[in-house]
């Protein structure tokens, strides 16, 4: 089951720059999208989601961009802090379906 | 800030041996969820559980797991014979209802190593 697919397993950005986490899905049926944040020996804690009904949402340093056509949401932090440095989940669900569906995870590490 | 919480942080069982992973759910939360995430892999769905029943479950949830709702807070997963592929991380999820904006809490998960 690769519904959701996160290609990049890493990311390393520079502090103060921009993080950009891209995230691909193959089910059409997909409606809402959301991101989630872990760090070791913690659960996913919920950082931003997006209706398909839009194309983008912003919530501070974070904002989500949906383009449905290509089946494609990505996530951009700017500025990047070194709190940030995390896995980041993108996660669907679609309608009428109340279980998320996971990508693999990116693991993102903000440098000094 | 209410949380999810999860017992025991780490198990360590047995082959073959029966296992059983607790959760408290956010207190005014209606719907309950375990997923799993095995090393390397992605967070994976088990079951949902709503109104103490089974709203919808996985492939992977097979006759050799369980879920209950014993006391009305604890939401607790069984996995009466473990396989050492039950290895895992088990997460617990809860939501205060279905509407589609509502995020799930996860718990901060258990750690099952199966030897």
């Amino acid at each position: 089951d690769q519904q959701v697919k996160q290609n990049s397993p890493s990311l390393s950005v520079q502090e103060g720059r921009i993080s950009i986490l891209n995230c691909d899905y193959t089910n059409s049926m997909f409606d809402y999208f959301l991101w989630y944040k872990k760090y070791p020996a913690e659960g996913p804690t919920f950082l931003i989601s997006i209706s398909s009904i839009k194309d983008k949402n912003e919530d501070g340093r974070f904002t989500v961009f949906l383009n449905k056509s290509a089946k494609h949401l990505s996530l951009h932090i700017v500025p990047s802090q070194p709190g940030d440095s995390a896995v980041y989940f993108c996660a669907a669900s679609a309608k009428n379906d109340y279980k998320l569906s996971f990508g693999a995870g990116t693991t993102v590490t903000v440098r000094a | 800030e209410p949380e999810v919480t999860q017992t025991p942080s780490h198990q360590v069982t047995q082959m073959g041996q029966e296992v059983i992973l607790r959760c408290v759910p956010i207190s005014n939360h209606l719907y309950f969820y375990w997923y799993r995430q095995i090393l390397g892999q992605k967070v994976e769905f088990l079951v949902s559980f709503y109104n103490n029943e089974i709203s919808e479950k996985s492939e992977i949830f097979d006759d050799q797991f369980s879920v209950e709702r014993p006391d009305g807070s604890n939401f607790t997963l069984k996995i009466r014979s473990t396989k050492l592929e039950d290895s895992a991380m088990y997460f617990c999820a809860s939501r205060r209802d279905r509407a589609r904006n509502t995020e799930a809490f996860f718990g901060q998960g258990t750690r099952l190593t199966v030897v």
